[in-house]
Parts: structure tokens; C-alpha cells; sequence
């Protein structure tokens, strides 16, 4: 089973500031989906972003963006200009071509200071 | 559409009670998916409808665990004779075909078994 890396329990960042979430993660295949989650403290999950492996170009959604290293397996996001709404729980997640299941990474807790 | 909705939002049984938790989709979603999250992890997948067959299921979903989506509309899951260790979030998200990879998650069902 593939499995999702986070390394970071817990980050901060100041807002206006940039801050970059870690995550890798173990696969044999080479067609897969890889999402961003955030799950503020009302606990919705809310995709941020997506980014299917077989696209070089990184993917972006306003002030996220992606740092997808296929060769490393790692996919990092990045929050540009945080605000205080930023802060929440951010989970990698994985998802093979082949299946239907996200598998997720334990998550990083984002703390974003005025 | 407002989404994915779950209910309730809480439920709390006496061990060794039968729950039962309910799931409306986006409507025109045809991928339905329960996923469970315990505390300070990621969520878990459980289960996947594809309209109304069940197609995959994990390991996770023991013999006490039993998910429908009649007519490929609004899923339930139940769990018979409920542990201590059921205790948990109960997340169900769904998704287009049209679209891969796009999951909407609903607000989830927290469980505590007493």
C-alpha cells in the first residue's frame, strides 16, 4: 500500500509571510493523483490542490502552489501572503489511477500569527 | 446543492448499540466513499459506491460494519455492536467520474461509543 509522509506535526507562520508544507510519499507506480487538504477546526475537509503525476507543470490555485518532484516523491505546498483563515490542518493525500481510495498522511497543524 | 450533508452530527451509543449514520452526496456525484478519522491522524478509507455497487472496501470495515447506497442516491453505514475503538469521526465524500480526482467531503458524523 502506498503510504503519505508528513513530517511536520505542527507549523507557524506570520501573516503576509510564505510558509512550506512537507510532504513524500512511497509508491511503485507512475500514474497517480496527489491533493492537498485543509481541515479548518469545523473539521470540513476542503481540497486546496491537485496535481496528476503524468503533468510536469506544478500546479496553482491563487496563493497555493506546488513543488512536485516525481523522481523524489515529494509534493510540497506552498501558502504565499498567509492569513489568519489559512490556519487548520493540512493533509497530503494520495491516490493511485487504478483505485478510488485517498490514503493521507497524518497531517500538518498550521498556526498562522497576526 | 449545498454540498455533501451527514447525519447527525453527534451521536453518542452505549457499547454494544447499533448505529446507523446517513450520507446525502452532491447530487449529480455518482462516487460516494466513507472515510473514518481518529484523533491527531488522517482520515481512513472505508468504503466506495460507484452508483449503488459497492466496489471496494478496506480492511478496516469489519464484519460489524455494513455500508448501502440504494439506488445510488443518499448511502448509510452501520456498525453493529459497537466498541469503545469505533469512537471516531465518520466522513463520507463523494465525486464525479467526469472529474477525476475532485472529492467533496461532508462535515462528518462524530461517534463516541460510552
Amino acid at each position: 500500500a502506498q503510504t503519505v509522509t508528513q513530517s511536520q506535526p505542527e507549523m507557524s507562520v506570520q501573516e503576509a509571510e510564505t510558509v512550506t508544507l512537507s510532504c513524500t510519499y512511497d509508491t511503485s507506480e507512475s500514474d497517480y493523483y496527489l491533493f492537498w487538504y485543509k481541515q479548518p477546526p469545523s473539521r470540513q475537509m476542503i481540497l486546496v490542490i491537485r496535481q496528476e503525476a503524468y503533468k510536469q507543470q506544478n500546479a496553482t490555485e491563487n496563493r497555493f502552489s506546488v513543488n512536485f518532484q516525481k523522481a523524489a516523491k515529494s509534493f510540497s505546498l506552498k501558502i504565499s501572503d498567509s492569513q489568519l483563515g489559512d490556519a487548520a490542518m493540512y493533509f497530503c493525500a494520495y491516490r493511485s489511477r487504478l483505485a478510488y481510495a485517498l490514503n493521507f498522511g497524518k497531517g500538518t497543524s498550521l498556526l498562522v500569527t497576526p | 446543492d449545498t454540498g455533501v450533508s451527514q447525519n447527525p452530527r453527534h451521536k453518542i451509543t452505549k457499547r454494544g448499540q447499533n448505529v446507523t449514520f446517513r450520507c446525502d452526496p452532491i447530487s449529480e456525484h455518482n462516487r460516494l466513499y466513507w472515510y473514518r478519522q481518529t484523533l491527531g491522524q488522517g482520515p481512513e478509507f472505508l468504503t466506495y459506491f460507484q452508483n449503488e455497487a459497492q466496489l471496494e472496501k478496506s480492511r478496516l470495515l469489519s464484519d460489524r460494519f455494513s455500508a448501502e447506497r440504494p439506488k445510488g442516491s443518499f448511502s448509510t453505514l452501520e456498525i453493529q455492536r459497537t466498541e469503545q475503538g469505533d469512537s471516531a469521526m465518520y466522513l463520507c465524500a463523494s465525486s464525479s467520474s467526469d472529474r477525476e480526482g475532485g472529492y467533496t467531503f461532508g462535515s462528518g458524523t462524530r461517534l463516541t461509543v460510552v
